[in-house]
C-alpha cells in the first residue's frame, strides 16, 4: 500500500521569507513522487515530480522539492514567498506499474504581506 | 492545447435525480480519472481507465455511480439516484503513460455538485 502524509493543515509564511511545506510518505520500492498546487474553484496543476537522479528537484514558479530516500520525505520549498503563492498544495505518490496517485490531504498556504 | 474539458462547471439537484457529469480528455492521453473532492474526505480516486477500459472502479463508492469511457475524448460520471451526500466536486484527469516515464496527471477545472 501507497500513502502520503501532510502533518501540517495550515502553513502561514510573511511574504519574502521562505516557505517550506512538508510532505513524508510510504511505499513499497521506489516511490516517484508529485507536488500539485489547487487555487480557489480551480483544478489540481502540476508543480514538480521526482522519479529518479538528482535529489533536488525544480518546478514551475521558483518552487524546488528535495527529495530524501533515508527520512521518506519530499518538502516543497520555496526561497521567497510570494502573496499569489498562497494556495492548497497537494503532495502525490505512486509507484512503477501503478498508474494510480494517492494524494495527501492538502495543506493551505498563506503568504501574509 | 484547450486541457481537460469538464462539463457542466455547476450542477444543482434534487435528491433522487440522475446526474451526469462530462469529460474530454487532453488528445492523445491514454489514461483518464475520476476524483471527488469533500471537505471531509480530501481528494479520492473514484475509477480510472486505460484506453478506454477501465482498470480500477474500487474507488466508487455504490453502485449507484457508474462510469463510461465510449470513446478515446469522452467519458462520463453517473450518479442514479443522487443523494446529498453525492455532494462534491468532481475531478476528472488524463495522462499519457510512456515506457519509462511518468507523466504527471493534468486535472480539468472540476464539476461542483450539489444536492438538495
Amino acid at each position: 500500500a501507497q500513502s502520503v502524509a501532510q502533518p501540517e493543515d495550515q502553513v502561514n509564511v510573511a511574504e519574502g521569507n521562505p516557505l517550506t511545506v512538508k510532505c513524508t510518505y510510504s511505499v513499497s520500492g521506489n516511490p516517484y513522487l508529485f507536488w500539485y498546487v489547487q487555487y480557489p474553484n480551480r483544478g489540481l496543476q502540476f508543480l514538480l515530480k521526482y522519479i529518479t537522479g538528482d535529489n533536488l528537484v525544480k518546478g514551475s514558479y521558483g518552487f524546488e522539492a528535495e527529495f530524501n530516500k533515508s527520512q521518506t520525505s519530499f518538502h516543497l520549498k520555496k526561497p521567497s514567498a510570494l502573496v499569489s503563492d498562497s494556495a492548497l498544495y497537494f503532495c502525490a505518490v505512486r509507484t512503477f506499474g501503478n498508474e494510480k496517485l494517492t494524494f495527501g490531504t492538502g495543506t493551505r498556504l498563506t503568504i501574509i504581506p | 492545447d484547450a486541457g481537460v474539458i469538464q462539463s457542466p462547471r455547476h450542477e444543482v439537484t434534487e435528491m433522487g435525480q440522475e446526474v451526469t457529469l462530462r469529460c474530454k480528455p487532453i488528445s492523445g492521453h491514454d489514461y483518464l480519472f475520476w476524483y471527488r473532492q469533500t471537505m471531509m474526505r480530501g481528494l479520492e480516486l473514484l475509477i480510472y481507465f486505460n484506453n478506454n477500459v477501465p482498470i480500477d472502479d474500487s474507488g466508487m463508492p455504490e453502485d449507484r455511480f457508474s462510469a463510461k469511457m465510449p470513446n478515446a475524448s469522452f467519458s462520463t460520471l453517473k450518479i442514479q439516484p443522487s443523494e446529498p451526500r453525492d455532494s462534491a466536486v468532481y475531478f476528472c484527469a488524463s495522462s499519457f503513460a510512456d515506457r519509462g516515464r511518468f507523466n504527471e496527471q493534468f486535472f480539468g477545472p472540476g464539476t461542483r455538485l450539489t444536492v438538495l
